[in-house]
């Protein structure tokens, strides 16, 4: 298993920009999973990317894998009030290993 | 279909005491997995228990344990409570053990006081 790394710790933008977080990890993976938390509550999965793809979108999310710096990021655009949250990436090394997160990305969405 | 579903949602214990909490996953889901979640930690991991055998394992003592059922639901201890033990407890569950999108429930909060 492995932990990724987002950056920056925390974001605070106005609403309606587009926010941009990035994660870094360490060795090969399966796959890499962004989640969302918003305070107090349970993490909810956003999108996964798969170790052959370079780009994911759904909705307003845009993913970017580059497997060979080991790195993604995660574009919201348009950002809205709701999307205030500590957002996450969970880098998924497969064969049935746990998922670990770090300490994520605490966005602010100002009004 | 129901999503992930832990109990309690809030409790109070003091130290020194034992908890059980409990988590029942989506239907058909097997794998379960638990994290703690402090302030000053950030989200780690617990352990992940599929088909009623643990297959991963964090790095906690032992007062904390955790099973499951062979209807998947699971549940995790923590004895012997310690202030450092007041923590949101998330549970999550996927189709299959690891690689797979995980679904997390509301979490439990434990205070210790």
């Amino acid at each position: 298993s492995q932990q990724g790394e987002e950056d920056p710790q925390a974001l605070s933008i106005q609403e309606g920009e587009n926010a941009t977080m990035n994660c870094s990890y360490k060795t090969s993976i399966n796959n890499l999973q962004w989640y969302r938390q918003n305070s107090g509550r349970g993490l909810v999965h956003l999108i996964l990317i798969r170790s052959n793809e370079r780009e994911k979108h759904s909705g307003r999310l845009r993913v970017t894998l580059d497997t060979s710096k080991k790195s993604s990021s995660l574009l919201i655009t348009a950002s809205r009030a709701a999307d205030t949250a500590s957002y996450f990436c969970a880098p998924d090394v497969g064969r049935d290993d746990k998922i670990i997160f770090g300490k994520g990305t605490r966005l602010h969405i100002l009004p | 279909k129901a999503g992930v579903t832990q109990t309690p949602r809030y409790l109070i214990k003091t130290r020194g005491q034992q908890v059980t909490l409990s988590c029942s996953p989506i239907s058909g889901h097997r794998s379960v997995s638990w994290y703690q979640q402090t302030p000053g930690q950030g989200l780690q991991f617990l352990f992940e228990y599929f088909s009623e055998t643990q297959r991963n394992k964090g790095n906690f003592p032992g007062r904390f344990s955790g099973r499951q059922f062979s209807n998947s639901r699971s549940e995790m201890n923590v004895s012997t409570l310690e202030l450092g033990d007041s923590a949101l407890y998330l549970c999550a569950s996927s189709f299959n053990s690891g690689a797979n999108v995980l679904t997390f429930g509301a979490g439990s909060r434990l205070t210790v006081l």
